[in-house]
């Protein structure tokens, strides 16, 4: 099984509106990722929060961990078309990166 | 800099045959590693490096080897296709964790698309 799983599975919005979503994971952490991912490509690597963080800010983006409820969200502030995409969590433990089966967001203008 | 670059981006392989999927990074990354992604299940993690000379098995790695005799390189073999392996396959890098090192996120390849019939 996955050690992480992102909640929501998918996630429509209108444009303007913040969208959230929601990581868990099973095992220690030395840090967890989020990654976006366009139709078609690659994954493009948007913020890491080490497992001694609690919150971090990276433009419109907005990241938390709780080591104790082996969770954390991602929250995009004021959504725009060009957010639609896939967003996968990854956690990082012993030398591997781990990734969850992703959250798919629409925003629609 | 052309980061992760993977090649072929596109194949079709005839079940049974074998093929190596390349992977070259140029920003001299100590850790690499492969991934496969099917429809709904995310990216699952086949084999990973952490230096030249050094890999290991992730969720996924049978049916697959790799080697890393370089820093800059790590292929992907496929020994006994089968249609099981039809995938898109991720390859990816980034540094060792550690002191001065301030971002450890990892860059992916665009991936290589995978048809076995």
């Amino acid at each position: 099984s996955q050690q992480g799983e992102e909640d929501p599975q998918a996630l429509s919005i209108q444009e303007g509106e913040n969208a959230t979503m929601n990581c868990s994971y099973k095992t220690s952490i030395n840090n967890l990722q989020w990654y976006r991912q366009n139709s078609g490509r690659g994954l493009v690597h948007l913020i890491l929060i080490r497992s001694n963080e609690r919150e971090k800010h990276s433009g419109r983006l907005r990241v938390t961990l709780d080591t104790s409820k082996k969770s954390s969200s991602l929250l995009i502030t004021a959504s725009r078309a060009a957010d639609t995409a896939s967003y996968f969590c990854a956690t990082s433990y012993g030398n591997k990166l781990v990734f969850g089966a992703g959250t798919i967001l629409r925003v629609k203008s | 800099n052309a980061g992760v670059t993977q090649t072929p981006k596109f194949q079709v392989l005839k079940t049974g045959q074998s093929m190596t999927l390349q992977c070259a990074q140029d920003m001299n990354h100590e850790y690499m590693s492969w991934y496969r992604q099917d429809p709904g299940m995310g990216l699952r993690l086949i084999h990973y490096s952490v230096g030249a000379g050094i890999t290991d098995q992730g969720e996924v790695p049978n049916g697959y080897n790799v080697s890393r005799s370089t820093t800059e390189d790590f292929p992907l073999r496929l020994l006994s296709a089968a249609p099981s392996q039809t995938s898109v396959y991720f390859c990816a890098s980034s540094y060792r964790p550690g002191p001065g090192i301030r971002n450890y996120g990892y860059t992916f390849g665009s991936g290589t698309r995978l048809t076995v019939v």
